[in-house]
């Protein structure tokens, strides 16, 4: 079975500070991964994916993940968070099949 | 691309009433899903579509929940009669199969609340 586990439910952090959102999952076979934000009262953007290859990828809005195979991990990092970044942040891990599992999410508060 | 299109964006009806909630995938998307989210439960998978066949229901809660994909372009999630605990936003989204694994494309949703 596959899931995603994210132990943070509401992070604070100060505008200008860097942030990390961890993201550990569990599947069967090589997984395929992706990170979403979604802002209040709309629906899940894309910020980047992983499928194979380099395992540090690069995403939009300054975004970017590290994929370690040995921690089951797909964390997500950002040098210097922006007030617009506050908003809700979901691991998603798939595979071969249509099936995405989600994770239960992060809340990000960007404080001035 | 406008993207994925959802609508009504918000719908408020009265218990025991139908509802109806409409997708328009992203053109040349061969899989289409319904997802509903809420703060119990979070993001729940309720319906799969390929090629708008229903692949997976399994996540469907109930027979009053149906959901049909009479061609490629269009989608509708019909409750009926609708209950209070069916109060959620209900997302689609639809990706390209046969590409490698893309990622799912989601519209901004439609709030439902059922008084």
């Amino acid at each position: 079975a596959q899931s995603v586990t994210q132990p943070d439910i509401h992070i604070t952090v100060s505008e200008g500070a860097s942030l990390e959102l961890r993201c550990n999952y569990s599947y069967g076979a090589t997984p395929y991964l992706f990170w979403y934000v979604q802002s209040p009262g709309q629906g899940l953007q894309l910020l980047l994916k992983y499928f194979s290859g380099d395992t540090l990828v690069q995403g939009i809005k300054g975004f970017e993940a590290e994929f370690k195979r040995s921690q089951s991990s797909f964390n997500l990092r950002k040098p210097s968070v922006h007030w617009s970044d506050a908003a809700e942040y979901f691991c998603a891990v798939g595979g071969d099949d249509y099936k995405l599992s989600f994770g239960a999410g992060t809340t990000v508060t960007v404080r001035a | 691309d406008a993207g994925v299109i959802q609508s009504p964006r918000h719908e408020v009806t009265e218990m025991g009433q139908e509802v109806t909630l409409r997708c328009k995938p992203i053109s040349g998307h061969n899989s289409l899903f319904w997802y509903r989210q809420t703060m119990m439960r979070g993001l729940e998978l309720l319906i799969y579509f390929n090629n708008n066949v229903p692949i997976d229901d399994s996540g469907m809660p109930e027979d009053r929940f149906s959901a049909k994909m009479p061609n490629a372009s269009f989608s509708t999630l019909k409750i009926q009669p609708s209950e209070p605990r069916d109060s959620a936003v209900y997302f689609c989204a639809s990706r390209p199969v046969g590409q490698g694994v893309a990622p799912a494309f989601f519209g901004q949703g439609t709030r439902l609340t059922v008084v």
